[in-house]
């Protein structure tokens, strides 16, 4: 079956970089574009990233264009979020998720999640 | 920015149909997709391109999408059925967009 596992959160401070790494199995990891998705603390969803299955095209959200790096490496099977220059409104649960066959069909398997708390 | 929006709750008896909204102006060309997501986990996938149940779903939960208003029915609602729904749609750049959320109360 699906299973995505994410990795890499835990405490920074603000202004510090991380990353975050979404391991993934049970399926053909090279033909599905990938999302991540963050949720602060008592809030909504909020979209972050998506990077399409070869890494051609990518898109982020504006709350954090040219802070986050969404990337692949398709022989790992594993998807990235580098997160720099981070602050307080960063911090949230980091899901990583598998996007549905069709393009454009949104995440269809989520993760279970990595905190990422940014404090000093 | 483009958004979506969805009542912050609603409130049904067991047994009856709890219906949630999700206004884009983007949805008549773009799909809907519904998420629940109970307290402490992960999100899952209830309902794809506006219509369609994945498997493992209850056939009670279904989707429809009219114009600017994407709907998620849950059809004799259950005391499990309990949760935060999420919409889910992209705008006319591919970015993905939620709504905000709604809680579903069944008591």
């Amino acid at each position: 079956q699906v299973q995505l596992v994410e990795s890499g959160g835990g405490v920074v401070q603000p202004g510090r970089s991380l990353r975050l790494s979404c391991a993934a199995s049970g399926f053909t990891f090279n033909n599905y574009g990938m999302h991540w998705v963050r949720q602060a603390p008592g809030k909504g969803l909020e979209w972050v990233a998506i990077i399409w299955y070869d890494g051609s095209n990518i898109k982020y959200a504006d709350s954090v264009k040219g802070r986050f790096t969404i990337s692949r490496d398709n022989s790992m099977n594993t998807v990235y979020l580098q997160m720099s220059s981070l602050s307080a409104e960063d911090t949230a649960v980091y899901y990583c998720a598998k996007e549905g066959a069709a393009a454009g069909s949104g995440p269809d398997t989520w993760g279970q999640g990595s905190l990422v708390t940014v404090s000093s | 920015s483009y958004e979506l929006t969805q009542p912050p709750s609603v409130s049904v008896s067991p047994g009856q149909t709890a219906r949630i909204t999700c206004s884009g102006d983007a949805l008549p060309k773009k799909y809907a997709h519904w998420y629940q997501q109970k307290s402490g986990q992960a999100p899952v996938l209830v309902i794809y391109e506006d219509s369609k149940r994945p498997s493992g779903i209850p056939e009670r939960f279904s989707g429809s999408s009219s114009g600017t208003v994407a709907t998620l029915t849950i059809s004799g609602a259950q005391v499990e059925d309990e949760s935060d729904y999420y919409c889910y749609s992209t705008d006319s750049t591919g970015n993905g967009v939620f709504g905000g959320g709604t809680k579903l109360t069944v008591l």
